[in-house]
C-alpha cells in the first residue's frame, strides 16, 4: 500500500488565505520531513518534525506519531509560496533513506 | 558558498546511449544520493552513498550506475538498460547518518530522443 500519502494533490489559493497539507504514513517513522520544491525544481528543507510542532515565519507543522499524520500550515500565503510540497519519511527498515509522497501542488494567486 | 552543483542541466540522449550525469557538494557531508522525479510524482531513490568507496541501491536502482571515488563527487550514469530515462534527476547530500540534513541540488533534465 501507499506508504506515504499527501492530501489534497492540488491546492489553489488567493494571496493571503491560510492553508493546510495533510501527510499520513503507514508505519511508525523516526524522522518525518517537509519540503518545497519551487517552479524551478529547487527543493529547500522546510522541517525536520518526527513529533511535536515547529514554526518557522509563516509556516508551522505538527506530527502525532501516534496517529502517523503530519500538518503543514502556510499562513497569510504569498505568491512565493507557490510550488510542491513534499513531506518525506525515514524508518527504523530504511535508516539514511527518504521515501517521498507524491506531493500537493500549491498555487498562489495575486 | 557551499552547496551542491549538478551538471548539466539540460541534456538530451539518444536512445542506446549511456550518459553521465555529475554531482559536486563543497558541503563536508559524507552521504550523497541520487533522486528520480517523473512529472506529477514524488521524488524516488535510485542509489545512495553514506561513505567513501561504498554505495547501496535504492527503490529504482535497475540501468543506473554510480560511483564513489571521492567524498565530494558522486556522479550518476544512466546506461541503455534504463528503458524510460526520460525524467528530472536530483542530487543530493547530507551528513552521515542525519539526513534530516539533506540538501538538494538544482536537479538535471535528461530526455531521450
Amino acid at each position: 500500500g501507499i506508504q506515504v500519502e499527501q492530501s489534497p494533490p492540488d491546492l489553489i489559493l488567493q494571496e493571503g488565505a491560510n492553508s493546510t497539507l495533510r501527510c499520513n504514513f503507514s508505519d511508525s517513522v523516526n524522522n518525518l520531513q517537509w519540503f518545497h520544491q519551487n517552479p524551478w525544481g529547487q527543493l529547500i528543507n522546510l522541517f525536520y518534525i518526527p513529533s511535536g510542532t515547529k514554526q518557522n515565519g509563516r509556516l508551522s507543522a505538527t506530527t502525532v506519531a501516534t496517529e502517523r499524520y503530519s500538518l503543514l500550515y502556510i499562513s497569510s500565503s504569498q505568491t512565493t509560496d507557490s510550488g510542491v510540497y513534499f513531506c518525506a519519511r525515514e524508518t527504523t527498515d530504511s535508516w539514511g533513506k527518504l521515501q517521498f509522497g507524491a506531493g500537493t501542488q500549491v498555487v498562489v494567486t495575486p | 558558498d557551499g552547496g551542491i552543483t549538478q551538471s548539466p542541466k539540460y541534456l538530451f540522449r539518444k536512445e542506446g546511449q549511456n550518459v553521465t550525469l555529475s554531482c559536486e557538494q563543497n558541503l563536508n557531508h559524507d552521504a550523497m544520493y541520487w533522486y528520480r522525479q517523473d512529472p506529477g510524482q514524488g521524488l524516488r531513490l535510485i542509489y545512495y552513498s553514506q561513505i567513501v568507496n561504498d554505495f547501496q541501491k535504492g527503490d529504482i536502482a535497475e540501468g543506473y550506475s554510480v560511483s564513489r571515488e571521492k567524498k565530494e563527487s558522486f556522479p550518476l550514469t544512466v546506461t541503455s538498460a534504463q528503458k524510460n530515462p526520460t525524467a528530472f534527476y536530483l542530487c543530493a547530500s547530507s551528513d552521515r547518518g542525519s539526513v534530516n540534513t539533506i540538501y538538494f541540488g538544482e536537479g538535471s533534465w535528461l530526455t531521450v530522443v
